[in-house]
This record gives structure tokens, C-alpha cells and sequence, in this order.
């Protein structure tokens, strides 16, 4: 079966840290671009960061640069998302997204079902 | 960043009707355009790539088009699963970005 399983998200304080996975499935997983899109509670979709198939490339929103980083492991079709100094503004569900072929990001046709990260002291 | 832009916010609709869904972008964007229905406390579907393209397993009653800045989304006939949040998504620069959101709701 075709799928993503994110992981890891969790209540941190502000200025905390938290690494998220999202296990992927059923597909050449080292073929695809991969991102990393967010939903605030109540609100829209906001892409956070992208990472092309070799893992050679990444992008990032203006949001999150310089505080997240993200990679993958090809060998263990996982996706990764490390996250720093987190803010209260970061407090959302993050959902894993499979992208295209292309080395940029295009749009995503298969989605995780989520993981919540909640910033609180 | 080009800013999405969607109208209208809410739409309420009977099963049946046939709705359309406007998105405009800050800038031209060509055919660069997907949509994505999203309903509660589910993740997104992709729905819709390069304006028109129709997913696989998508009804043939959701349709696109649109190029340059102004993109819609038609629901031939509403049907009771239909009722949900729609986005569409830009992927003509990075970063991709997506509209506010409209949401279907049950007239």
C-alpha cells in the first residue's frame, strides 16, 4: 500500500527542540521530491520545506530557515524534519507530503495523516 | 512569494448544484496551479495538477482550468462527500504557496 506515516510530534516548551519521520511505502522512494507542509490550528496550509530526491537539494519557507532542517535517509525510506528554536507560531499539524520527479517542488499527491506539534510553556 | 488568492471564503450549496471555485494569483503563473480538498481532521487529497489535469480516481465531476493569474474549480454536480475545504496551490516558484481556502458547505 501507498503511504506516508509521520511521527513525533509532541508538546515542547518554546526555544525547545523536536525531530519529526515520516515512514514512507509502496513506492521508489528515493525517486520523488519530498516536503514538509504545515497547518496551524484553525487555518491554511503553509509548505515548510522541500528536499529532492537524492537529498542533494533542500528548500525551506522564510519561517523556518535557519531553524530546521530537513533530510532523508534513502535506505530507510524516511523523511526527516529536525526542528529548533521553536516558537509558539510553529504550533500545527505537520503533515509529510510526496512530490514529484522534478528536482523542484511541484505539487504533492500523496499526504501523511499528520502529526501535531503543539509550542507551550 | 506569489500570493494565492481565493474567492469565495464560503460557499453554501444543495447536493446537486454545480459550484465553482475562483483562485487568483499575484503574478502569472502559467498552467502552475493544483487543487486539494481537504475535509475535517483529515489530511489534504490532491484533486487537480497543472490547471486541469485530473488526478487519478478523481470524479469526472470535478473539473479545472485557468492560466496566467485567474484559475477556477467546478463541481459539475454536488455531491454529499463534496462538502469539504478546497485549496489550490501554486507551483510555478518556489515557495509553493496556497490560497486561504474555500469552504463547501451544506446549504
Amino acid at each position: 500500500e501507498v503511504q506516508l506515516l509521520e511521527s513525533g510530534g509532541d508538546l515542547v516548551q518554546p526555544g525547545g527542540s523536536l525531530r519529526l519521520s515520516c515512514a514512507a511505502s509502496g513506492f521508489t522512494f528515493t525517486t520523488y521530491v519530498m516536503s514538509w507542509v504545515r497547518q496551524a490550528p484553525g487555518k491554511g496550509l503553509e509548505w515548510v520545506s522541500g528536499i529532492s530526491g537524492s537529498g542533494g537539494s533542500t528548500y525551506y519557507a522564510d519561517s523556518v530557515k535557519g531553524r530546521f532542517i530537513i533530510s532523508r535517509d534513502n535506505s530507510k525510506n524516511t523523511l526527516y524534519l529536525q526542528m529548533n528554536s521553536l516558537r509558539a507560531e510553529d504550533t500545527a499539524m505537520y503533515y509529510c507530503a510526496k512530490g514529484t520527479v522534478a528536482a523542484i517542488v511541484e505539487w504533492f499527491d500523496l499526504w501523511g495523516q499528520g502529526t501535531l506539534v503543539t509550542v507551550s510553556s | 512569494d506569489i500570493q494565492m488568492t481565493q474567492s469565495p471564503s464560503s460557499l453554501s450549496a444543495s447536493v446537486g448544484d454545480r459550484v465553482t471555485i475562483t483562485c487568483r494569483a499575484s503574478q502569472r503563473i502559467s498552467s502552475y496551479l493544483n487543487w486539494y480538498q481537504q475535509k475535517p481532521g483529515k489530511a489534504p487529497k490532491f484533486l487537480i495538477y497543472a490547471a486541469s489535469s485530473l488526478q487519478s480516481g478523481v470524479p469526472s465531476r470535478f473539473s479545472g482550468s485557468g492560466s496566467g493569474t485567474d484559475f477556477t474549480l467546478t463541481i459539475s454536480s454536488l455531491q454529499p462527500e463534496d462538502f469539504a475545504i478546497y485549496y489550490c496551490q501554486q507551483s510555478y516558484s518556489t515557495p509553493p504557496t496556497f490560497g486561504q481556502g474555500t469552504k463547501v458547505e451544506i446549504k
